[in-house]
């Protein structure tokens, strides 16, 4: 099929980590993306990573690709309350025009 | 990158009646998409729009319900037709990016209510 699956809530405390899971269909995607939607906002590109890596780290986030098993995860150190929003793993397939295929969101609800 | 803008960003319509919500890129791009978001779920593409040529509509949306105009490379519009409350719904434009990693571009979205 063509589902990419999260699950649609985490609660964490501040200053916890929080780990957002996804796994995704298609072995041949090229980039898969996490994007963050903040109430009353469309999306916005938080991270990505390309097909041949395993892990990419930028500040508090660290993306994790386990491609053998379809698996990527993002986890959020330290997090704060304004980290509270929806976030949409996601990704890109080529082959009969480039399409995006988002999963259903995860809402981070931080607790203070 | 991109910044888009979408009017109106909330309107209350009563059934029946037609809305034409506006999605306006900074800069040219090719592809440009119009999504539907229920509240607290996830987004459904509604179609994709591309300049000089008849927009494509994923399974479930049809022309005449919710038609597309794509005039040039930085406007589109998608008109809410006929409205029931089923439609009630954040609608989303957005576009693709040119370059690596080709992320997608969202505009605000555009908050419907029908009664």
């Amino acid at each position: 099929g063509e589902d990419v699956e999260q699950s649609l809530f985490l609660s964490v405390r501040e200053g916890d980590s929080s780990v957002i899971n996804c796994t995704y269909t298609d072995s041949s995607s090229t980039y898969l993306y996490w994007y963050k939607q903040e109430p009353g906002a469309g999306l916005q590109l938080l991270t990505y990573i390309f097909s041949n890596m395993d892990m990419k780290q930028d500040q508090r986030l660290t993306v994790l690709l386990n491609k053998k098993d379809k698996h990527l995860s993002l986890r959020i150190a330290d997090t704060q309350t304004g980290d509270s929003a929806i976030y949409f793993c996601a990704e890109s397939r080529l082959g009969g025009g480039f399409k995006t295929i988002f999963g259903a969101g995860t809402r981070l609800f931080v607790k203070a | 990158s991109a910044v888009i803008s979408q009017k109106p960003s909330r309107d209350i319509c009563q059934r029946g009646t037609s809305l034409t919500i506006q999605c306006q890129v900074d800069s040219q791009v090719t592809m440009m998409f119009w999504y539907r978001q229920q509240p607290g779920q996830s987004l459904t593409l509604i179609a994709t729009a591309n300049q000089g040529s008849e927009a494509t509509y994923e399974s479930g949306f049809v022309i005449d319900k919710f038609p597309i105009s794509r005039p040039n490379l930085t406007f589109s519009t998608l008109t809410v037709s006929n409205m029931s409350p089923e439609d009630s719904s954040i609608y989303l434009c957005s576009a693709d990016g040119r370059d690596p990693p080709y992320e997608q571009y969202f505009g605000p979205g555009t908050r419907l209510t029908v009664t």
